[in-house]
């Protein structure tokens, strides 16, 4: 168990609708990413969170956006969602912005 | 740009045998280099990493890897592979300053018994 907790596990939802995914980094962690792993396009770096602060952005959409919370939580929305959107997304969490990343378990969603 | 090559899909070794996951990289700079494990329904764990120093890092449960900067390589390394070894391997870098992690596609390891 590597101390980063993601909620839900599993969700499933409708193409136009709207998700959040919920993180809680190891105690102590400033910094929170999130990852999107796909069949198609793999393991891919979204954003970054340090104390509260966006620090990086990768292949996120337009219709994605993050946040992270005074009490270091982290919420990823995605919005507008299709069929392709369908992945685990991974939250890791990290001591500072150049630490080692651990991760969590992941939320599967699947988008009818 | 910073990548990953991952060259093999499906890495097969009998139990017993030496273990080994091969990983280039292409990165300007001096790079970080990573190993995780994914297992089914799991997120990923951390096996070991490199950022300077010695070529030959050592990592949880007896893994290996071995920094080669004139081949841009990082394999990981076991010298005698469990059944429980089986999962997915990746390889990932970052570079010094920016901690996005870029991922190889991920070798799938089975240990034959």
């Amino acid at each position: 168990d590597s101390g980063v907790t993601q909620t839900p596990k599993h969700l499933i939802t409708a193409t136009g609708q709207r998700v959040t995914l919920r993180c809680s980094p190891r105690s102590g962690d400033l910094s929170v990413y999130w990852y999107q792993q796909s069949l198609d396009q793999g393991l891919q770096f979204l954003i970054q969170y340090y104390n509260g602060e966006e620090r990086a952005k990768g292949n996120i959409l337009e219709r994605f956006s993050a946040q992270q919370f005074p009490d270091l939580h982290s919420e990823l929305n995605l919005s507008s969602l299709e069929l392709g959107d369908s992945a685990l997304y991974f939250c890791a969490s990290s001591a500072t912005s150049l630490d080692t990343q651990y991760f969590g378990p992941g939320t599967r969603l699947t988008v009818l | 740009a910073q990548s990953v090559a991952q060259p093999e899909d499906q890495v097969n070794v009998a139990e017993g045998n030496p273990l080994t996951v091969k990983c280039t990289y292409s990165v300007s700079g001096n790079p970080y280099l990573f190993w995780y494990v994914q297992y089914p329904n799991r997120g990923l764990q951390f096996l070991l990493k490199y950022i300077t120093g010695d070529n030959l890092v050592k990592g949880s449960y007896g893994f290996e890897a071995e920094f080669n900067k004139s081949q841009t390589s990082f394999h990981l390394k076991k010298p005698s592979a469990l059944v429980s070894d089986s999962a997915l391997y990746f390889c990932a870098v970052s570079f010094h300053g920016n901690n996005r992690l870029a991922f190889g596609k991920g070798n799938q390891v089975v240990v034959i018994p």
